[in-house]
């Protein structure tokens, strides 16, 4: 079965600051990658997807991830950090084997110190 | 657009009472989802619904019954709440057209079993 780890349940950051989540997700073969974003007492939104078209991934309000194979990573970085990004981003990969189920990591509480 | 409703917002149950969490969405999806969220787990998969008239057992599906009324309709019932119950409670929808669909989130049902 799939999965996804996310290092560090909690990351600070200073405002202006690089921010970067890490995702790594298990070996199967393809992966297909998410990050979600959910800010305080409101549901999921999708900041970006992997499609195999292109390796780093650019997604809503400035953030970007990377996908790397060799690594089984697919990290999410935004090079400034705003106050507005505080919030819990969960990296998500879809298992299909028949049916498409999303499988969530544990989730990363992102604040941004002024 | 309305996107994924779930009702309702709040909840207060006592151990032992049932109750039924509904959800719809408007997007004409074949696929629903319920997740539950416990701080430093993630979103853990109950049930899901593939298409209409299907409905799959996902990671904690114990003290839990769906049913998919329609293809619009998705509902989770707890006939015997448990203090383990209170959690945060998401409905999800996603038309999986290929692996790399994602799935949108309704804005969660806050559940608390005393």
């Amino acid at each position: 079965a799939q999965s996804v780890t996310q290092l560090g349940s909690h990351v600070s950051v200073s405002e202006g600051a690089l921010v970067l989540l890490r995702c790594n997700y298990s070996s199967s073969v393809p992966p297909y990658l998410f990050w979600y974003v959910q800010y305080p007492n409101q549901g999921l939104q999708l900041l970006l997807k992997y499609t195999s078209a292109a390796t780093l991934v650019k997604g809503i309000n400035g953030f970007e991830a990377e996908f790397k194979k060799s690594e089984t990573s697919f990290h999410l970085t935004k090079p400034s950090a705003h106050m507005s990004d505080a919030a819990e981003y969960f990296c998500a990969v879809s298992e299909s084997a028949g049916t498409y189920k999303y499988i969530f990591g544990t989730g990363t509480r992102l604040k941004v110190l002024a | 657009n309305a996107g994924v409703t779930q009702t309702p917002k709040f909840q207060v149950l006592k151990t032992g009472q049932s109750m039924t969490l509904q959800c719809a969405q408007d997007m004409n999806h074949n696929s629903m989802y319920w997740y539950r969220q416990d701080p430093g787990m993630g979103l853990r998969l109950i049930y899901y619904s593939a298409s209409e008239g299907t409905t799959d057992k996902g990671e904690v599906p114990n003290g839990y019954n769906v049913s998919r009324l329609n293809k619009r309709e998705f509902s989770l019932r707890l006939e015997s709440a448990a203090p383990s119950q209170t959690s945060v409670y998401f409905c999800a929808s996603s038309e999986v057209l290929n692996p790399y669909t994602e799935a949108f989130f309704g804005q969660g049902t806050r559940l608390t079993v005393v």
